[in-house]
Formats: C-alpha cells, structure tokens, sequence
C-alpha cells in the first residue's frame, strides 16, 4: 500500500518567493497534518484537518503560510512570501479515526530558502 | 514548542547492548507513543502505551508509563546497527493532535 506522499523532497528557492507543498494522504484516512522540522526548534504541528475541515491552525507561524485540504486526498501548504527562516523539513501525516491514533509520516520536503 | 523532554538527547552503545530513552511530559494524557526516524526520512510509529497500561512488548521494544510521574521510558534489547536512528515520544490529551517530544539520538555501533 502506498503511504503518505510528499512533493517535491527537496525545494530550493530565493527569499520572497512563493513556495507550494504538496501532500497526498493514505486513502481513507480522515485527519491530515502538517509539521515543520528543525534542529531548534524540533518538531511543530503547523495545522491539522479533519474531514478535510482545518481544526487547529494555532501552529501556523503567520499569515504568509496558508494550508488547503480541498478534498480527502489531496493537501497543500503555501509560504508567500517565503523567507530564509521557513527553511526546515516539512512533513505530512496522516491518520484514521479520533483519540490519539499512530500517525503515518511522509518522507517530507527539505525547504531551503536563500 | 515541545512539551516533552527526552533524555538522554545522545546515546551510543555497542551492538548488542540494550538502549533506553526516557521521555517526561508535562500534561494529563490519553495515551503516549514512541517514533524512529532514521535519517532523511519521516518519522515511523513503534508502539503505543495507553493511559491505564504501564507496561507494553513489541518484538524487542519495551515501553514502560508511569502516570504519576508523567514519565515514559523505551527500552530496545539486543540492539542491532540497523537501530541507528532518533527516537521520539509523542503524548496526546485527547483529540488526534500529538506532542512531540526533543527526541533521543541512538548510534548502534558494530
């Protein structure tokens, strides 16, 4: 079976630039998240949706970052403008159900920002 | 930022040595999990400890909770090369949003 899938792995793009990441969850899972990785700071959660309804977006850094879920297998997070400081790994997951279950990660996009 | 803490941050031990990483949290929790991340790539679930359960097997993973002290330890037996990676524990209150923890770095050498 096909896990969560990510593109592009790896992004690299000048200051000022819109940057669109992509996210393609487990078909039948429900709930999408995603996570911004960084040796400071470690793991976030940025945002998660539910039913493809964002529930929690307290984690996103500002208003250049902006995450859509317009159907159940498809999710997008975009930085306008981007700036040096949003490089990190951004990763997706996804999961099935309510309470707390495993999440499933993808391999995750390495964003650089010069 | 990570309500979690691990401890240690490091850890490197010889091939067939057991490792033990130890993770505390800071609020009430439903249950706590534990994920590896090897290098590169997304992070990958090992195993889940419920709120009521204070000890869990998987293969050579054991996982111990102890609620009164909001504490979780991982221990791998017999560890291989192959367990090089980090380790991190994750809790959750309730919902589906997880807290990770800083994670633990495990270097098995040959």
């Amino acid at each position: 079976d096909a896990g969560v899938i990510q593109s592009p792995r790896h992004e690299v793009t000048e200051m000022g630039q819109e940057v669109t990441l992509r996210c393609k969850p487990i078909s039948g899972h429900n709930s999408l998240f995603w996570y911004r990785q960084t040796m400071m700071r470690g793991l976030e959660l940025l945002i998660y949706f539910n039913n493809n309804v964002p529930i929690d977006d307290s984690g996103m850094p500002e208003d250049r970052f902006s995450a859509k879920m317009p159907n159940a297998s498809f999710s997008t997070l975009k930085i306008q403008p981007s700036e040096p400081r949003d490089s990190a790994v951004y990763f997706c997951a996804s999961t099935v159900g309510q309470g707390g279950q495993p999440q499933h990660f993808g391999d995750g996009t390495r964003l650089s920002i010069l | 930022s990570q309500q979690g803490e691990e401890d240690p941050q490091a850890l490197s031990i010889q091939e067939g040595e057991n490792a033990t990483m130890n993770c505390s949290y800071k609020t009430s929790i439903n249950n706590l999990q534990w994920y590896r991340q090897n290098s590169g790539r997304g992070l990958v679930h090992l195993i889940l400890i419920r709120s009521n359960e204070r000890e869990k097997h998987s293969g050579r993973l054991r996982v111990t909770l102890d609620t009164s002290k909001k504490s979780s330890s991982l221990l791998i037996t017999a560890s291989r090369a192959a367990d090089t990676a980090s380790y991190f524990c994750a809790s959750t209150g309730g919902g589906n949003k997880l807290t990770f923890g800083t994670g633990t770095q495990l270097k098995v050498e040959l």
